[in-house]
């Protein structure tokens, strides 16, 4: 029973190139949930999902980033035109069910976006 | 400024000692989870709180939740050097689980 998969693990781009992250929840699950993390600090919320729907997307910048969960697939967080600042770990995490209550997330290993 | 404040922030100490870490809102939460996270890992949940006042215990750890549900605490006894790491406290807020900033633990042997 695979756990929530993400990928790549480790991804370098230069400024103003696109990454792109990607990542399969638990089988069975349908919310899926973005969070970024700087060294040594808490998980930001950025973006909510369910299939084909985003469900709340507050915490994700205005410019740049998107999130897109499609009927097949996996989920994928999209930066464009990275910049320094988007250095950080991006975690997914997915869980049976959303809020309100929503029970544990079960989090992937993340995937750390270096941007030189 | 965060919803879920926890303190301290860092937290150094020798094997075998107690410790208590909080967190913190001036929010009412359905329930509370503290999940713990390892370098380079994403976090595990550890527990999930729900009524006020409650207790639970999960080996040497013991959880508590404030009576009026705004806050939470983590003790741990007798700690030992794998129970280093990141610890979260989470509450939902709207459509989404927020988390607080965390209390890095390192246990020295």
């Amino acid at each position: 029973n695979a756990g929530v998969m993400q990928n790549p693990r480790h991804l370098v781009r230069r400024r103003g190139q696109e990454a792109r992250l990607r990542c399969s929840p638990m089988k069975g699950h349908s919310h899926v949930y973005w969070y970024r993390q700087l060294p040594e600090e808490g998980l930001k919320f950025m973006v909510y999902l369910q299939k084909e729907n985003i469900i709340d997307e507050s915490g994700m910048p205005k410019e740049r980033f998107s999130a897109e969960f499609p009927k097949e697939g996996p989920s994928i967080l999209r930066i464009q035109q990275v910049v320094r600042g988007d250095s950080a770990a991006y975690f997914c995490a997915s869980s049976l069910t959303g809020t309100p209550n929503t029970g544990e997330l079960f989090f992937g290993e993340g995937s750390r976006l270096t941007v030189l | 400024t965060q919803l879920l404040e926890q303190s301290p922030q860092f937290l150094s100490i020798q094997e075998g000692e107690n410790l208590t870490v909080y967190c913190n809102s001036s929010s009412v939460f359905s329930s509370l989870q503290w999940y713990r996270q390892e370098p380079g890992e994403g976090p595990v949940l550890l527990v999930t709180v729900v009524t006020g006042g409650e207790v639970k215990k999960l080996k040497r750890l013991t959880f508590q939740f404030g009576d009026a549900r705004k806050d939470s605490s983590l003790h741990i006894t007798a700690a030992q050097p794998g129970d280093t790491g990141l610890y979260l406290c989470a509450g939902e807020y709207g459509n989404k689980l927020v988390f607080g900033a965390g209390t890095i633990l390192r246990v020295k042997s």
